[in-house]
């Protein structure tokens, strides 16, 4: 069963770098059919994707934050990491960690493009002096 | 247009057949996932695919998809399945990840 675990400070002050890393077990990050996500989730609010990474470094920015972000990934230890520069308020939020699973195919009438399968159970960062 | 609208909530009466809409445009030609979020939980995925269930999903769950809209279909509802939730799908570029705004579904 896999299992991915967030991990990183709870309070960031404004202006400075928030770090989260996701720890991923029962299963391994090199595997090539996922991309590694951080999804978060404000308070009451939707979910919103930021972003994910191939085991091989490749990488995809939700547009809005692409400016701040970073998303980085460690083979070796299994775990791969997110970066979010100059945080405000506004970037308080429950953070998950998920695994998409990559697939494409076509079925009936359309195409399925993959979904995210597995999450951590999300840690709460918030961005405070 | 790159967003997914769902209505913000829907109400069933237990026992009942509830339909949760996603509508836009990078749903023509593609199917929605749809995802379970009760609270203080992280989303579990419910349906993926044209009308998949994963593993441990009750069959009570469906989807189903027509031009730019995907639905999440609950025949029977259960008050467990009291929830919020969520579609998903790309963005015109196909590489990014949308979700839409969430359907908060009251089992009355």
């Amino acid at each position: 069963q896999v299992q991915l675990q967030e991990s990183g400070p709870g309070l960031v002050k404004p202006s400075q770098t928030l770090s989260l890393t996701c720890t991923v077990s029962g299963g391994s990050i090199r595997s090539g059919d996922y991309y590694w996500s951080w999804i978060r989730q404000h308070p009451g609010k939707g979910l919103e994707w930021i972003g994910y990474i191939y085991y091989s470094g490749s990488t995809y920015y939700n547009p809005s934050l692409k400016s701040r972000i970073s998303i980085s990934v460690d083979t070796s230890n299994n775990l791969f990491s997110l970066k979010l520069s100059s945080v405000t308020a506004a970037d308080t939020a429950l953070y998950y960690c998920a695994r998409f699973y990559s697939t494409y195919y076509y079925e009936s009438s359309g195409y399925t493009r993959g979904y995210f399968d597995y999450w951590g159970q999300g840690t709460l960062v918030t961005v405070s002096s | 247009s790159s967003e997914l609208t769902q209505d913000p909530a829907v109400s069933v009466a237990l026992g009942q057949t509830v339909r949760i809409t996603c509508q836009g445009d990078s749903l023509r030609g593609y199917y929605a996932s749809w995802y379970q979020q009760k609270p203080g939980q992280a989303p579990i995925v419910v349906i993926y695919g044209k009308n998949n269930r994963p593993s441990g999903i009750p069959d009570r769950f469906s989807g189903s998809s027509s031009r730019n809209t995907a639905s999440l279909t609950i025949t029977g509802t259960q008050a467990e399945d009291e929830a919020d939730y969520y579609c998903d799908s790309r963005d015109s570029s196909g590489n990014h990840v949308i979700f839409g705004g969430g359907t908060k579904l009251t089992v009355l």
